[in-house]
């Protein structure tokens, strides 16, 4: 079957750095994708990785191994607007966007 | 960026009725569209992959005669609840690719259903 385990919950301060742990396992892979929601709203695209490696957009990176099954966001310099839930997901061999379950980031001042 | 509309934002229903919700790619035309049902705090669940021009296809557990999906063109699909009921409350959101950019999915607003 397919699932992807991340943590359900997530605290930092703001300033500071965090990372969000994915691992995956799904019939087919075609790349690992992260996804910010704010409470209410719609999840919006934040980074992909089809190949083993770092991508960085700004504060945020994204990291994937494809031998072991697992990827990770970085967020650098914490503001409270990230204050968010933060899903991975995977785009599997019949062409889907499977999500986690998604990892529900608090920033403290 | 790709833009997808999605209208109504919010619809209270009464029980028994039928609700459609609309889904449309405004700047590009999407081949597929997928839908996706949201409980409070829990993650997006694929309910249907919507074709156009065909029939859609459905994840194991959920029902085609319910949740009645339409891909009439290549910018619009439409979700349609059928005889609602309180347990159908919930977000949903549907989200389409961009050819080429596949990797990358676009969302609309997304739809909270509230059926009393």
């Amino acid at each position: 079957g397919q699932s992807l385990e991340q943590p359900s919950e997530v605290t930092a301060v703001e300033g500071a750095i965090v990372q969000i742990n994915c691992t995956y396992q799904t019939s087919g892979f075609y790349g690992l994708s992260w996804y910010q929601q704010h409470d209410g709203g719609a999840p919006t695209f934040l980074s992909y990785n089809g190949l083993d490696g770092l991508e960085e957009t700004g504060r945020f990176s994204s990291f994937l191994s494809r031998s072991d099954s697992y990827g990770y966001l970085l967020l650098q310099e914490l503001q409270m607007k990230d204050s968010a839930s933060y899903f991975c997901a995977v785009r599997d061999g019949d062409d889907k966007i499977i999500f986690g379950k998604g990892t529900r980031l608090h920033i403290l001042p | 960026g790709a833009v997808v509309s999605q209208h109504p934002s919010r619809v209270i229903c009464k029980s028994g009725t039928s609700v459609k919700i609309e889904c449309r790619s405004l700047d590009f035309q999407a081949t597929t569209m997928f839908w996706y049902r949201q409980f409070p705090k829990q993650s997006l669940m694929l309910m249907a992959t919507s074709n156009e021009g065909s029939k859609a296809t459905y994840e194991q557990g959920v029902e085609k005669d319910k949740f009645l999906i339409n891909h009439a063109s290549l910018t619009l699909s439409t979700l349609t609840v059928t005889s609602a009921h309180p347990e159908d409350s919930s977000f949903y959101i549907c989200s389409a690719r961009v050819q080429g950019r596949s990797t990358e999915a676009f969302f609309g607003q997304g739809t909270r259903l509230t059926v009393v």
